[in-house]
């Protein structure tokens, strides 16, 4: 079953624009991972954020985690024509195993 | 960043015979490994967790015995589809877990189609 839930499921923007994406999940996490998937392809690592830390940067993308709320956000600011692709957050589980379980994903187009 | 391989990333069979997949983490060892299954436009689904030099632990609903999983060094796990039928078609993406830094990598994906 999934653990989390991702908002919107699509979203469509035009270059330039910022994008966010949200995701929600049940249980208490170790990190929360986002990723990002071209179609037909596999996964590349966005950011990785534990379950103490609150925000973090890498270039243009800016991640929250919220825990009391089980929830994290995406934010790409100034969106190009190649971050469109689909974006899935995964979450690490407080339970020893260390699978990632995984959102049902967004899928962001972003319009030249 | 680390690299996960997987070879095949296309393989199309008949109905019946067995595919293999290797997943090999390039860049560090992985004690362990996690091998997912993905249908269109769906998210991933864990399908079992490969442990070096012991048996994987398999997700529920998963069958052991028509995925075979071997994890004989820190840098290989194999995923077998014996006996595939046409509804095993599907990708199948493995990924491998940096203990240095928790982050999962992902290899690029295995696309199956079993006529």
């Amino acid at each position: 079953s999934q653990q989390g839930e991702e908002d919107p499921q699509a979203l469509s923007i035009q270059e330039g624009e910022n994008a966010t994406m949200n995701c929600s999940y049940k249980t208490s996490i170790n990190n929360l991972q986002w990723y990002r998937q071209n179609s037909g392809r596999g996964l590349v690592h966005l950011i990785l954020i534990r379950s103490n830390e609150r925000e973090k940067h890498s270039g243009r993308l800016r991640v929250t985690l919220d825990t009391s709320k089980k929830s994290s956000s995406l934010l790409i600011t100034a969106s190009r024509a190649a971050d469109t692709a689909s974006y899935f957050c995964a979450t690490d589980l407080n339970t020893g195993r260390r699978a990632l379980t995984f959102g049902s994903g967004t899928r962001l187009q972003v319009q030249p | 960043g680390a690299v996960v391989s997987q070879h095949p990333s296309r393989v199309i069979c008949k109905s019946g015979t067995s595919v293999k997949i290797e997943c090999r983490s390039l860049d560090f060892q992985a004690t362990t490994m996690f091998w997912y299954r993905q249908f269109p436009k769906q998210s991933l689904m864990l399908m079992a967790t490969s442990n070096e030099g012991s048996k994987a632990t398999y997700e529920q609903g998963v069958e052991k015995d028509k995925f075979l999983i071997n994890h004989a060094s820190l840098t290989l796990s194999t995923l077998t589809v014996t006996s595939a039928h046409p509804e095993d078609s599907s990708f199948y993406i493995c990924s491998a877990r940096d203990i240095r830094t928790d982050t999962q990598y992902f290899g690029p994906g295995t696309r199956l189609t079993v006529l």
